[in-house]
């Protein structure tokens, strides 16, 4: 069964580094997604991606933060420069056509210390 | 009020009982409906999708839309130990925006 596919699993960072989230979405679908879910928080949109740029973006996404489907399979979140309070689970979701079921990846515990 | 509520439980069955979940929204606009299963430190999980009101059946899995009310259910029958784990209700999309709004989730135990 297709699934979306999230590395690394687990990244440790300094604060201040940067980071790369990395998501392989469902091969046919046509609509990203990162959220983000804090220890013991609900889950938050941050940005939604269609058509090689940004739909909608949360005020969570702020200038820290980009996104970009660099070839036809990968999409990624950069962190430029992350904070304490950016340690989550971050989880990369795709949809195969507009307002469908999300379909989300395992996630990627980013751990800032 | 909160966009959408859920009571986050946790809510403790005995095996084999029937389980019922629910969320209430404020928007009247969504449109689109999706539960999640989340284990621990794992990512959501989907269970059932509705669009607009009625139920949906899929094995024990019912979920119900009451757009008059602004309630969904996730019903689980035959509920199993596997079954604990998070319940995560979500909605959406937000008026001009592809953005689906999550609840808090609901922490289920199964006791064997």
């Amino acid at each position: 069964e297709p699934e979306v596919t999230q590395t690394p699993s687990h990244q440790v960072t300094q604060m201040g580094q940067e980071v790369i989230l990395r998501c392989v979405p469902i091969s046919n679908h046509l609509y990203f997604y990162w959220y983000r879910q804090i220890l013991g928080q609900k889950v938050e949109f941050l940005v939604s991606f269609y058509n090689n740029e940004i739909s909608e973006k949360s005020e969570i996404f702020d200038d820290q933060f980009s996104v970009e489907r660099p070839d036809g399979s990968n999409f990624t979140l950069k962190i430029r420069s992350t904070k304490l309070e950016d340690s989550a689970m971050y989880f990369c979701a795709s949809s195969g056509q507009e307002n469908t079921e999300a379909f989300f990846g395992q996630g990627t515990r980013l751990t800032v210390v | 009020q909160k966009e959408v509520e859920q009571d986050p439980g946790p809510l403790s069955v005995p095996e084999g009982a029937i389980v019922s979940l629910n969320c209430t929204y404020s928007n009247s606009a969504f449109q689109y409906f999706m539960w999640y299963r989340q284990y621990s430190r794992k990512g959501p999980e989907l269970l059932m999708y509705t669009y607009s009101s009625g139920n949906k059946e899929d094995g024990r899995f019912t979920a119900q839309v009451d757009k008059s009310s602004k309630y969904i259910s996730l019903f689980i029958r035959d509920s199993q130990p596997s079954d604990s784990a998070t319940y995560l209700c979500a909605m959406g999309p937000v008026s001009g925006t592809y953005k689906y709004i999550f609840g808090t989730g609901t922490r289920l135990k199964v006791l064997a």
